[in-house]
């Protein structure tokens, strides 16, 4: 079945830094990609995503490409801010499966 | 155009008791989709519905949940005779046809006490 795997959290940094939040996938076909980004006592929003090879989804600073040939969808930011701690879960949807599955999240911590 | 709607956003219930929660899904989605969160762990699919029909309930326990999406009014997610480890954040997802992403609801967080 389809599965992703994201890098363990926390993730701490100091603001201005430079973000990645890795994230690997296996699937059948050609899913599609989404980053979501959770805040405290909030459901999911959708921040960012990709339907295919190569395309780059980008929203509010943050960037991530669909890269078949590794079979991963890596979440960067140039400079992070306090605002953006939250926790980001990774996720695809088709490649065999109508099930969309999501990663188990990474939770990011920034510091002024 | 309000977004996908949970209520009741936090839920108490003792052990034994019934807790049914309900998800409003955006207008013009057709596709609900609910999920668990339990602390320190990510979403759980649970089940995935259409109007009127379960399509795929391969994540949901067998025994004391059910869940529904009538013609008219919310999808209902039921879970009969809680016990504790039923705690967790209960979310809520609808789309169109999923590739164009999913709207989540604030979930409904419930305690079993």
């Amino acid at each position: 079945g389809n599965s992703v795997t994201q890098m363990e959290g926390p993730v701490t940094l100091s603001e201005e830094a430079f973000l990645t939040i890795n994230c690997t996938y296996t699937a059948t076909g050609y899913p599609s990609l989404f980053w979501y980004v959770q805040y405290p006592g909030e459901g999911l929003q959708l921040l960012l995503k990709a339907t295919k090879a190569d395309d780059k989804g980008s929203n509010k600073g943050f960037e991530a490409t669909y890269r078949k040939e590794t079979t991963s969808f890596h979440l960067e930011k140039g400079s992070v801010q306090v605002s953006d701690s939250a926790v980001y879960f990774c996720a695809l949807e088709g490649g065999g499966s109508y099930i969309p599955t999501f990663g188990r999240g990474t939770s990011l911590i920034v510091h002024p | 155009n309000a977004g996908v709607m949970q209520n009741p956003r936090h839920l108490v219930r003792r052990r034994g008791q019934e807790a049914r929660l309900r998800c409003s899904p955006m207008k013009g989605h057709s596709h609900v989709y609910w999920y668990r969160q339990l602390p320190e762990e990510g979403l759980k699919f649970m089940v995935y519905l259409q109007k009127e029909n379960i399509i795929d309930e391969s994540g949901m326990p067998k025994e004391r949940f059910s869940a529904e999406f009538p013609k008219e009014g919310p999808s209902i997610l039921r879970i009969q005779q809680v016990v504790r480890g039923d705690s967790a954040a209960y979310f809520c997802a609808s789309s169109t046809t999923g590739t164009e992403g999913y709207t989540f609801g604030s979930g409904t967080r419930l305690t079993v006490v």
